[in-house]
């Protein structure tokens, strides 16, 4: 079947350290992959998207790559900030031909602390 | 900007009163979903719209229905909550089944059932 793992948090970093979230995937055909950011009683904000392999998606700092031998898309970002401090999904997009639209599938969702 | 609108931001309903929730959008997107989050959880896909075409997931209960009275607008209605269904519902928007596949996200609407 199509799913997404992440790895289980809380992730605990203080300011400025390296940020490294896993996100492998299983899923037949050629999805799109996303990361979503969710700060505190809010809605889901997409952080970056890439549609192909070897596409790498970037935005505020955060960079992945779409790494299609692996099946992974791991999330990196070099120096990170306490208003980093979120919960972070992983996705994949799946187009349903029965219904014209695309499905997301989610990982769990890891949350990140960042302490000054 | 264009945006994913949610009213209210926090509802409080009865235990079996019926509670509806709103959802707007400025993208002219031609699909519409709502989702259910409950804490510490992925959000669950409940239904989607692809123009006027309504489309449930197998799982989600009879209770919840949907309404698409235009482009722009979306209702969520629960005909019954109950306790289990205090939850983060959020919408959100794609613009077709083309595309990267990416879909914008309203602010979310918390329901507290009492």
């Amino acid at each position: 079947g199509n799913s997404v793992t992440q790895m289980e948090g809380p992730v605990t970093l203080s300011e400025e350290a390296f940020l490294t979230i896993n996100c492998t995937y299983t899923a037949t055909g050629y999805p799109s992959l996303f990361w979503y950011v969710q700060y505190p009683g809010e809605g889901l904000q997409l952080l970056l998207k890439a549609t192909k392999a070897d596409d790498k998606g970037s935005n505020k700092g955060f960079e992945a790559t779409y790494r299609k031998e692996t099946t992974s898309f791991h999330l990196e970002k070099g120096s990170v900030q306490v208003s980093d401090s979120a919960v972070y999904f992983c996705a994949l997009s799946l187009h349903m031909f029965s219904g014209g639209y695309n499905k997301l599938i989610f990982g769990a969702g890891t949350r990140l602390a960042v302490h000054p | 900007d264009a945006m994913v609108i949610q009213n209210p931001r926090y509802q409080v309903t009865q235990f079996g009163k019926p509670v509806t929730l709103s959802c707007s959008q400025t993208l002219n997107h031609n699909v519409m979903y709502w989702y259910q989050q409950k804490s510490s959880q992925a959000p669950k896909l409940l239904f989607h719209y692809y123009d006027k075409d309504f489309n449930n997931e197998a799982d989600t209960p009879d209770n919840f229905q949907s309404r698409r009275p235009n482009t722009s607008f979306c209702f969520l209605d629960i005909r019954s909550p109950g306790l289990g269904d205090a939850a983060m519902y959020l919408c959100a928007t794609s613009r077709d089944a083309t595309g990267g596949g990416e879909q914008y996200f309203g602010p979310g609407t918390r329901l507290t059932v009492t």
